[in-house]
């Protein structure tokens, strides 16, 4: 199946700090999908890239697409508690019609 | 906000049993999908359909079994559970055929296997 990865699988920051997340794929994605899933909670999706350099923002997240489609990241400014979980980016290739996830980032967001 | 509900939540059972975890949605969607889910871990890929007897197995091999007899009902089976299997199970579905859209999941069912 599809290989991605995702960097960091950990990071800790102080509440106000910025933070980053890094999903790569040794191959060209038709789209790619980020998801936050909360302490013993559910992925939550938050947003779908499709096209080439696609930027995209919700409030204090910005969402990124490679210019070559095989890598994303997500940025929050500015974190808050609120902001802590893990978030997940999710792949597809191809005629893949099922998606690929990522191993995570585990955000923890110190007060 | 979405609507699939997945039961039992939490499942405590002895090695041996059989065991269903539910799964039913009712917006309609054709895709339906169930990972697993260790504490902290990845979403692996087990089971998915594409609509009404049509199952397929994911990217990570497992003993459990699927059926989709009903467009709202994505039912996952262990016929004889051991410790193994411990894990979280997580059900999805998703709109349309042709792509990949967004995926909503249900809260999980958390199984337990002493």
């Amino acid at each position: 199946g599809q290989q991605v990865m995702q960097i960091p699988q950990y990071q800790h920051v102080q509440e106000g700090e910025d933070f980053t997340t890094y999903c790569n794929s040794s191959t060209t994605l038709s789209n790619i999908q980020w998801y936050k899933q909360r302490p013993g909670g559910h992925p939550v999706f938050l947003i779908q890239l499709v096209k080439s350099g696609e930027v995209k923002k919700q409030k204090r997240l910005t969402f990124q697409f490679g210019e070559a489609k095989k890598n994303s990241s997500l940025h929050i400014t500015a974190t808050q508690t609120t902001d802590v979980g893990t978030y997940f980016c999710a792949v597809a290739s191809g005629s893949a019609r099922q998606l690929t996830f990522g191993s995570g980032t585990q955000l923890t967001v110190l007060p | 906000e979405a609507d699939i509900y997945q039961t039992p939540r939490y499942l405590v059972i002895g090695t041996g049993k059989k065991i269903t975890l539910e799964c039913s949605q009712t917006m309609g969607h054709d895709k339906m999908y169930w990972y697993q889910q260790d504490p902290g871990m990845e979403l692996h890929l087990i089971h998915y359909s594409y609509g009404v007897n049509s199952t397929e197995k994911g990217d990570l091999s497992s003993e459990s079994t699927v059926s989709r007899i009903r467009t709202e009902h994505f039912p996952l089976t262990l016929e004889s559970a051991r410790p193994s299997h411990t894990s979280q199970y997580l059900c999805a579905s998703s709109v349309g055929l042709a792509n990949t859209g967004e995926l909503f999941f249900g809260e999980g069912s958390r199984l337990t296997v002493l």
